[in-house]
């Protein structure tokens, strides 16, 4: 069975500081990628998503993320963050050719003090 | 213009009701899921529902029950509440295929008391 990992379970930074949130999956066929953020009392958001091709993907808010397959891991980054990017951040995967059914990591709360 | 909406969005109700959450969405998808949320954020995917094809995570409940009136709703309705289903629960929607986004509904908030 899939599982995802996220080993950072809770982050605080400062602002402008950089960020690097873990994410590793366990699956052996081919999958998708993906980073969900939920702002407070907000619904999930896509930050970006991995299907092929470049394996470092840029996404909104000036998220990016690098699938490395030999290490199955689907790091998130950001060089700088804001107090706005207060939230909780979800990876998640999927099985190509297989419908859509998610399977999440834990989450990380992340946390920006001003 | 709200794509994938819930109603209610808080739910307080005594163990052992019959409740029902509905999921409505207007992006035109064919594909519509339930997720639940438990107290430390944890997210896990109960249903998946396209075209009258229903795949039940086996973990689920058959107390739990999906409907699907038509493809742009799939209301999720709970027998014999227990305590232990008290969470956040998510609609989302999407087209079919693993390569195609989900969009989420603003979550219900269940608790059962």
């Amino acid at each position: 069975a899939q599982s995802v990992s996220q080993h950072n379970h809770h982050v605080i930074l400062s602002e402008a500081a950089s960020l690097e949130l873990g994410c590793n999956y366990s699956y052996g066929g081919t999958v998708n990628l993906f980073w969900y953020v939920q702002y407070p009392g907000q619904h999930l958001q896509l930050l970006l998503k991995y299907f092929s091709g470049d394996p470092l993907v840029k996404g909104i808010k000036g998220f990016e993320a690098e699938f490395i397959k030999s290490k199955f891991s689907f790091n998130l980054r950001k060089p700088s963050v804001q107090w706005s990017d207060t939230a909780e951040y979800f990876c998640a995967v999927n099985e190509k050719n297989a419908g859509n059914m998610l399977t999440f990591g834990g989450g990380t709360r992340l946390m920006v003090k001003p | 213009d709200t794509a994938v909406s819930q109603t209610p969005k808080y739910l307080v109700t005594q163990m052992g009701n019959d409740k029902s959450i509905k999921c409505e969405q207007n992006l035109g998808h064919d594909t519509m899921y339930w997720y639940k949320q438990d107290s430390k954020k944890f997210l896990k995917i109960m249903f998946s529902y396209n075209n009258k094809e229903l795949i039940i995570n086996e973990t689920v409940p058959n107390r739990f029950s999906p409907k699907s009136p038509d493809k742009a709703h799939l209301n999720l309705h709970i027998n014999s509440l227990e305590l232990g289903d008290s969470a956040v629960y998510f609609c989302a929607s999407s087209l079919r295929g693993a390569d195609n986004e989900q969009f989420f509904g603003p979550g219900t908030r269940l608790t059962v008391l």
